[in-house]
């Protein structure tokens, strides 16, 4: 059973426009959120992080909202450019960013591609 | 610099055989963790280790075995008990108290 859904395999924007990443979650223990960055054959890289006490976590043109009710988060990025086109993964964890026996469960990824 | 080095990048078996991934940090960081991505399936957890001598198994451990002598090495090996061992796989490790995982550039396993 997959705890961390990304619906969306795949998104286009234009250039200069918002894209919106969203992530659903369904084990209500989760109380850390992460986005990673990845390109073909590396690892991924870490963009942002949001915890359950916020609602929202802004880092220049990334900015990450978290409804806890909804169990959904969604990651913006305004504006959009042409070095976003990233597989982009959403995580979640337990026990805060940091406790024991912490490990992140991932999402299948939404691939970006942000046209020129 | 610091950061994760895993090696080797591309590696090519015969069905059957064993193989070991290797994974080195110079972070300093006491947590570290495999990961294997496929097509269309995201990242999924093998194993992971909090400190050094002491690992736990992921949610797909079933086919491979770790170790963790040093805190700078968390070596991955793919038995021939692991049924579809082509994927690629992905290093990560972690300060003690930071939710954060670095990512090594990541092996992709071909066996043929």
């Amino acid at each position: 059973d997959q705890q961390v859904k990304q619906n969306s395999p795949s998104l286009s924007v234009q250039e200069g426009r918002i894209s919106i990443l969203n992530c659903d979650y369904t084990n209500s223990m989760f109380d850390y959120f992460l986005w990673y960055k990845k390109y073909p054959a590396e690892g991924p890289t870490f963009l942002i992080s949001i915890s359950s006490i916020k609602d929202k976590n802004e880092d220049g043109r990334f900015t990450v909202f978290l409804n806890k009710s909804a169990k959904h988060l969604s990651l913006h990025i305004v504006p959009s450019q042409p070095g976003d086109s990233a597989v982009y993964f959403c995580a979640a964890s337990t026990g805060g960013s940091g406790g024991s026996n912490y490990k992140l469960t991932f999402g299948k990824g939404t691939l970006l591609t942000v046209n020129p | 610099d610091g950061g994760i080095t895993q090696s080797p990048k591309y590696l090519f078996r015969k069905e059957g055989q064993n193989v070991t991934l290797s994974c080195e940090q110079n972070l300093n960081h006491d947590a570290m963790y495999w990961y294997r991505q496929d097509p269309g399936q995201g990242l999924r957890l093998i194993y992971y280790s909090q400190i050094v001598n002491d690992f736990q198994k992921g949610d797909i451990a079933e086919g491979y075995s770790v170790s963790r002598e040093k805190k700078e090495s968390f070596p991955l090996t793919v038995t021939s008990a692991q049924k579809n061992p082509t994927a690629f796989y992905l290093c990560a490790s972690r300060a003690g108290n930071t939710g954060e995982l670095f990512f090594g550039e990541g092996s992709r396993l071909t066996v043929l």
